[in-house]
């Protein structure tokens, strides 16, 4: 079993929906959470960061983060087609090597 | 472009050969990583540098995997005897790290993509 478990997709949205992407994981440890967004054949790209539980709001993303379900989630309001890309979560316990799940393919429909 | 750059950007090769990678990480970044991400999947840790030591490898990291970062500044990323398993995209992320502040935001560039046929 994996350590971060992310559904793969593929999830495609009418423009203007809300969004709701998520992660579970197994490993305790992991306390600073990431999301990165990452367009086809290029790198990743750091989009919010929280670390331990709580919620964390960017412009139109919400990062939510509970520790105790060991569950993560991430938010994207008022969704445009220019979103579309692949999500990555990532995890770390200290900062250092990130743990990823295998991302899910996201949609936006014009 | 300040940020981090990769070269080259496609590699293909011939199982067997030998092929080196290089990054060049943001200018104040003294935290360097590379990361291996194959179709469909996240990318997976590889090794980390803070300056010129190299603090931590995977065990994916086999022997034939060799990664350098001399002056604390570029890296290189080796990979003797190639295999057809060897096919990924290979990254490379940096951040910064000093006395009283860690920052565990890795910021990664666009990628090295090999083959090996």
């Amino acid at each position: 079993q994996k350590e971060v478990e992310q559904d793969p997709g593929p999830l495609s949205v009418p423009e203007g929906a809300i969004v709701s992407l998520n992660c579970t994981y197994s490993n305790s440890a992991f306390q600073y959470f990431m999301w990165y967004r990452q367009y086809s054949r290029k790198g990743p790209e750091l989009l919010m960061y929280t670390y331990s539980s709580g919620n964390k709001e960017d412009g139109r993303f919400t990062a939510q983060v509970d520790k105790s379900s060991k569950y993560i989630s991430l938010f994207i309001r008022d969704s445009q087609p220019s979103d579309s890309a692949t999500y990555l979560c990532a995890m770390s316990r200290s900062a250092r090597q990130l743990t990823f799940g295998s991302g899910t393919q996201l949609t936006v429909l014009p | 472009d300040t940020g981090v750059s990769q070269d080259p950007r496609h590699k293909i090769t011939k199982r067997g050969q030998n092929v080196t990678f290089r990054c060049d990480p943001i200018s104040e970044h003294n935290r360097l990583y590379w990361y291996r991400q194959t179709l469909g999947q996240g990318p997976e840790f590889l090794t980390y540098f803070q300056n010129e030591a190299q603090l931590e490898k995977s065990r994916l990291l086999s022997d034939r995997f060799s990664a350098e970062r001399p002056k604390g500044s570029f890296s290189t990323l080796e990979i003797q005897r190639t295999e057809q398993g060897d096919s990924a995209m290979y990254l490379c992320a940096s951040s910064l790290a000093r006395q009283g502040v860690t920052s565990y935001e890795q910021y990664f560039g666009p990628g090295t993509r090999l083959t090996v046929t």
